[in-house]
């Protein structure tokens, strides 16, 4: 069975510009969530999504969006970027997101110049 | 808020060797405490977790050990490889989401042949 796919792998933007990000969940996982790890340190929570509506937030600014789909993948949108957006950005899907195991996809790695 | 605390921050054994890497965590509503492994350009893979109605939990040469009342878990990895040489993170549920996973700093274990 696929694990957790998450495109593009690599990404090179400037400063101020927008990034979209993409994932699907494995399949019959019904919750995506979004986290961002910077080098050195652990994930920190972004989102997350669980029939299509956001269930939480973590403490990033407004900049950072995301939406699930009706196929339970997910994007995640971050606009006017910053040098410090350069991290690895993971999904991580599970069958309902309560108290489950997520299981992570390789991530995208976002660098700002 | 959550917060996990990782330590060490790095670990050296010899093959043959017992790992140990400890975390604490503060309160949470939840019970659902999961150990991940990360090798560089690859995002968190699920390596053993448990629920702490158990006080320890063995899953092959990986076990997890928990304490409530001290809000404590330890990894310990037993006959210590080569190829487990990686970064170990901790997680906890956060007080208000079960989905919502606050992460350890990590520890970078090195197991030399």
């Amino acid at each position: 069975d696929a694990g957790v796919t998450q495109s593009p792998t690599h990404l090179i933007k400037t400063r101020g510009q927008q990034v979209t990000l993409r994932c699907s969940p494995i399949s019959g996982h019904k919750s995506v969530s979004w986290y961002q790890q910077v080098l050195g340190q652990g994930p920190q929570f972004i989102f997350q999504y669980y029939e299509k509506e956001e269930r939480g937030r973590g403490n990033f600014p407004d900049r950072f969006s995301a939406r699930q789909f009706p196929n339970y993948s997910s994007e995640l949108n971050v606009n006017a970027l910053l040098l410090g957006d350069s991290a690895l950005y993971l999904c991580a899907s599970s069958l309902s997101g309560f108290n489950q195991p997520q299981h992570f996809g390789d991530g995208t790695r976002l660098s700002i110049l | 808020q959550q917060q996990v605390k990782q330590s060490p921050q790095s670990l050296i054994v010899q093959k043959g060797g017992i790992s140990i890497i400890n975390c604490a965590y503060e309160n949470t509503a939840f019970d659902y405490f999961p150990w991940y492994q990360q090798f560089p350009g690859k995002g968190p893979a699920l390596l053993i977790a448990i629920r702490p109605d158990v006080s320890e939990k063995k899953e092959g040469r990986f076990t997890i050990s928990f304490n409530k009342s001290a809000k404590q878990f330890s990894l310990h990895i037993m006959d210590s490889q080569p190829g487990d040489s990686a970064t170990y993170f901790c997680a906890a549920p956060s007080w208000t989401s079960g989905s919502r996973l606050t992460f350890g700093e990590g520890t970078q274990l090195t197991v030399n042949p």
